[in-house]
């Protein structure tokens, strides 16, 4: 079966414009993660969506930051404004529910000039 | 907060030998302890975990005994072989309302025949 995929793999943007970043998660997954992974960072917690409920934004490091699920499936974190210190390589995971295991996606590295 | 400490890197082995990759965390209550891998150009991918004290995950050769009174989780494997040669990355996970997986920073492990 499908896995996690993301798109695009590869983005770069200039400072100050917008990204939209996607991510299919696997079908019948109930919960969604974003993740980044930096050079100087490591793996960071993003933002966390379970079902139907207010996602969990806790990792979120600004307000230029947000994250939709449309319909439990389909899920987008949107960088505003988009800064040097924001390319990292963003990693999204679903989960068969918050206690099953976690399955990552290819990622998608962004690159801000 | 939660936090995931492991040793140094990156390691360098030639195959055949004997692989130790430390890991300790901070955590309050008890944590899931897992580590995950990932191998050149693939993306992540658990490889072995364990949910409560004293416990043994174990995949691919490798093995870790999640130990609550040294607050460790190493890996260890008895003989690397060149196609180990990954990423690996310590993470834990509470049972609370958020079940984000917190990381350390990863080792890199190469391994030459």
């Amino acid at each position: 079966g499908a896995g996690v995929s993301q798109s695009p793999s590869n983005k770069v943007t200039e400072k100050g414009k917008d990204v939209e970043l996607r991510c299919d998660p696997i079908s019948g997954h109930t919960a969604l993660y974003w993740y980044r992974q930096s050079l100087g960072q490591g793996l960071e917690f993003l933002i966390y969506f379970q079902g139907n409920s207010a996602p969990d934004k806790s990792g979120l490091p600004s307000d230029r930051f947000s994250a939709e699920r449309t319909g439990g499936s389909v899920s987008t974190l949107t960088i505003q404004r988009t800064q040097q210190e924001d390319s990292a390589v963003y990693l999204c995971a679903s989960s068969q529910g918050p206690q099953g295991e976690q399955f990552f996606g290819p990622g998608t590295r962004l690159t801000v000039l | 907060g939660d936090s995931v400490t492991q040793m140094e890197g990156p390691v360098t082995l030639s195959e055949e030998a004997f692989l130790t990759i430390n890991c300790t965390y901070t955590a309050t209550g008890y944590p899931s302890l897992f580590w995950y891998v990932q191998y050149p150009g693939e993306g992540l991918q658990l490889l072995l975990k364990a949910t409560k004290a004293d416990d043994k995950g174990s995949n691919k050769g490798f093995e870790a005994t999640y130990r609550k009174e040294t607050t460790s989780f190493h890996l260890e494997k008895g003989s690397v072989q060149v196609s180990d040669s990954a990423v690996y990355f310590c993470a834990l996970r509470h049972t609370g309302a958020n079940s984000k997986l917190t990381f350390g920073k990863g080792i890199t492990l190469s391994v030459r025949p």
